[in-house]
């Protein structure tokens, strides 16, 4: 079956480390983007992809990027992680010309 | 004012009853509503998507929208206690360079 999947699930690092979180989705999807969810502050975009070497960001993008090389990934990476990134982080997928999203598991980053 | 705007709960409903969630957004032009069912610990999953006036039925579950008042609605019939869960109300928003806007949240308890 067709899915999206996160990797890792669960992650702890240390203030000022690279981190690379995958995306992975099956669904042969254009779109792709990742979130992050804070208590008191919901769902919030980080950076979004129309299609491969397409990126753009989102509302809080500082501090993160990410690259599309082919239409299955859409890694992020935090370039040295702060403690103000711990969160968990979902990636999601959606059709061309679609403005639905289908979510994937989410990974927990607790940075110390 | 906040673009997409929920009342936060807790919503507490008995077993049977009808649960109604109610959102309301600033963008006049929008055109794509969502409504997403998120356990604890999970991922949102999208459960009804909108984009006419009026009323879409997809089992217990009932979107209402009417784009003159802003407002979009999740009605829940024969409420059951698997239905708790946080119900994220989604806009897509033109006005924000096309993306798609995420309410805080409204929390849903259905007693036995």
């Amino acid at each position: 079956d067709a899915e999206i999947t996160q990797s890792p699930r669960h992650k702890i690092t240390e203030t000022g480390r690279q981190v690379t979180l995958a995306c992975h989705q099956t669904w042969n999807h254009n779109n792709m983007f990742w979130y992050r969810q804070d208590l008191g502050h919901g769902l919030r975009l980080i950076h979004y992809s129309y299609g491969v070497q397409d990126t753009n960001k989102g509302e809080v993008s500082d501090g993160y990027s990410v690259s599309r090389s082919n239409t299955e990934d859409l890694p992020l990476t935090l370039e040295s992680a702060a403690s103000s990134q711990t969160s968990v982080y979902f990636c999601a997928s959606g059709r061309a010309g679609s403005y639905e999203q289908y979510f994937g598991p989410g990974t927990r980053l607790t940075v110390t | 004012q906040k673009e997409v705007e929920q009342n936060s709960g807790p919503l507490s409903v008995p077993e049977g009853a009808i649960a109604s969630l109610n959102c309301t957004y600033s963008d006049r032009g929008s055109q794509s509503f969502f409504w997403y069912r998120q356990y604890s610990g999970k991922s949102p999953e999208l459960i009804m998507s909108i984009y006419s006036n009026g009323d879409k039925e997809d089992g217990r579950f009932t979107a209402q929208l009417n784009k003159a008042s802003q407002y979009v609605s999740l009605l829940i019939r024969d409420s059951q206690p698997s239905d708790s869960a946080t119900y994220l109300c989604a806009v897509f928003l033109y006005n924000q360079g096309g993306k798609l806007i995420f309410g805080q949240g409204t929390e849903l308890s259905v007693k036995p």
